[in-house]
């Protein structure tokens, strides 16, 4: 298995709901990654969890939440968002996060499309 | 402010030449490069990565040049194919744990039959 699986595909959302994205990979991957993109951009780096502890918070605001139940597991929960919040969530796996030499080589999932109203 | 560069938004070559894809970056710490394809309504998919101690990496069709001294890398393809019609994202990273992956804008390549 050479997947990293999100869902949902797509997601729509008022900015009072409560919601979460899902990522699951199981390539044995120790490192999980949330990254986030906009139209025309490229992907942003949000969160990183290594070996199942966040290691990397970007300064993203306290209204996206991450989670790391297990090894192969990566939620994303999302709480009183705002419009421009709308973006592609990207979720990725990858080896080790970079601890072995060579490159850091992440998988990427399709990503979830989340509107907010 | 943007450490890695991609500056032509996009690229049109016929089918069977060569697609050259540029990139340029400012951080001269990064100790790796990479590439990756994305179609639409896809992740990115890794294509093919180059450590900065080399000046060349080769993979079937594709091949990374790094020109170090000018803080410059390419992707060439040939030949190129329909199929290779995608969006591009030069990255880079530097070594270690916790290293991120850090994204240029990325280029459209389309490849007329």
């Amino acid at each position: 298995d050479t997947e990293v699986t999100q869902t949902p595909k797509h997601l729509v959302m008022g900015m009072t709901n409560k919601k979460s994205l899902k990522c699951e990979q199981h390539m044995g991957h120790r490192a999980m990654y949330w990254y986030k993109q906009k139209a025309k951009k490229p992907p942003e780096l949000m969160f990183v969890y290594s070996y199942e502890k966040l290691s990397i918070n970007e300064s993203v605001p306290s209204r996206f939440s991450p989670e790391c139940p297990n090894s192969s597991l990566l939620n994303l929960h999302l709480h009183a968002l705002q419009p421009e919040d709308s973006a592609l969530y990207l979720c990725a796996s990858s080896q080790d996060g970079g601890a072995a030499t060579g490159a850091n080589v992440l998988t990427f999932g399709a990503g979830s499309r989340l509107t907010v109203l | 402010d943007q450490q890695v560069k991609q500056n032509s938004p996009s690229l049109s070559v016929q089918e069977g030449r060569i697609s050259i894809l540029n990139c340029d970056y400012t951080n001269s710490m990064f100790d790796y490069f990479l590439w990756y394809k994305k179609y639409p309504a896809e992740g990115p998919t890794f294509l093919i990565s180059i450590s900065s101690i080399k000046d060349k990496n080769e993979d079937g069709r594709f091949t990374v040049f790094l020109n170090k001294s000018a803080k410059h890398l390419s992707l060439h393809i040939v030949p190129s194919q329909p199929g290779d019609s995608a969006v591009y994202f030069c990255a880079a990273s530097r070594s270690g744990a916790n290293s991120k992956l850090t994204f240029g804008k990325g280029i459209t390549l389309s490849v007329r039959p």
